[in-house]
């Protein structure tokens, strides 16, 4: 299986802060990758697939990059809205695998 | 807009069978994309159960391989998760969410719907 590490698991931010979150692949996984975004008590939303393709109606504040084993999830300006936890999966190859996880919240 | 809807028993006791159910609406099953179950036990992440296609095709996590099956009734427009001899361990909640691919498994999930809380428990 590819394990999917993410970092941190805690991120304490501000409302305007730029926030970085990375996710690390035990493997190359090309640039099949995708970001969730999960709210409690809510399922998680799909934010981005393929590393860096914003899906519809998700703001151009988030942003993917990242290729191979190394990708990050940028918010550029964080918004209330934003505190939430995020999840990283691998779509290389079954078992589709997820990160444990970063928890963004109010600083 | 495709919505999907978990329901089945909130309680299971140990070493019995698991059973839900997902409802689909706003979209046929026999129309494409591959139907998925996602578990997340309370305060930790996702894991993939496995997949089904209108035909019962189906691809399952090697973890839970032994104990899981998925099946699919074209006629209701619902999948179902059976998951068998569960223990403590299989306390999640449960979701069912629909491939990203409408020809082929692509293997990450667009629609989910809200999840339905299962407890092991004697």
């Amino acid at each position: 299986d590819i394990q999917m590490t993410q970092s941190p698991s805690t991120l304490s931010a501000s409302v305007g802060d730029r926030v970085t979150v990375t996710c690390r692949a035990s493997q190359s996984i090309n640039s099949w990758l995708t970001w969730y975004q999960q709210k409690p008590g809510k399922a998680p939303k799909l934010l981005i697939s393929k590393a860096s393709t914003l899906e519809s109606g998700v703001p151009s504040r988030f942003s993917g990059s990242g290729s191979g084993t190394e990708f990050t999830l940028t918010i550029s300006s964080l918004q209330p809205d934003d505190f939430a936890t995020y999840y990283c999966q691998q779509y290389k190859s079954p078992p589709w695998t997820f990160g444990q996880g970063t928890r963004v919240e109010i600083k | 807009q495709v919505q999907l809807q978990e329901s089945g028993p909130e309680l299971v006791k140990p070493s019995e069978t698991l059973s839900l159910t997902c409802a689909v609406s706003g979209y046929s099953i026999t129309s494409g994309y591959y139907w998925v179950w996602v578990r997340q036990p309370p305060g930790k992440g996702l894991e993939w159960i496995g997949t089904i296609n209108h035909s019962g095709t189906t691809y399952y996590n090697p973890s839970l391989k032994s104990r899981v099956s998925i099946s699919v009734d074209t006629s209701k427009n619902q999948f179902f998760l059976n998951l068998n001899s569960v223990a403590a361990a299989d306390t999640a909640l449960y979701y069912c969410a629909r491939d990203a691919g409408p020809m082929a498994v692509v293997g990450f999930f667009a629609y989910w719907g809200q999840g339905t809380l299962v407890t092991v428990s004697s």
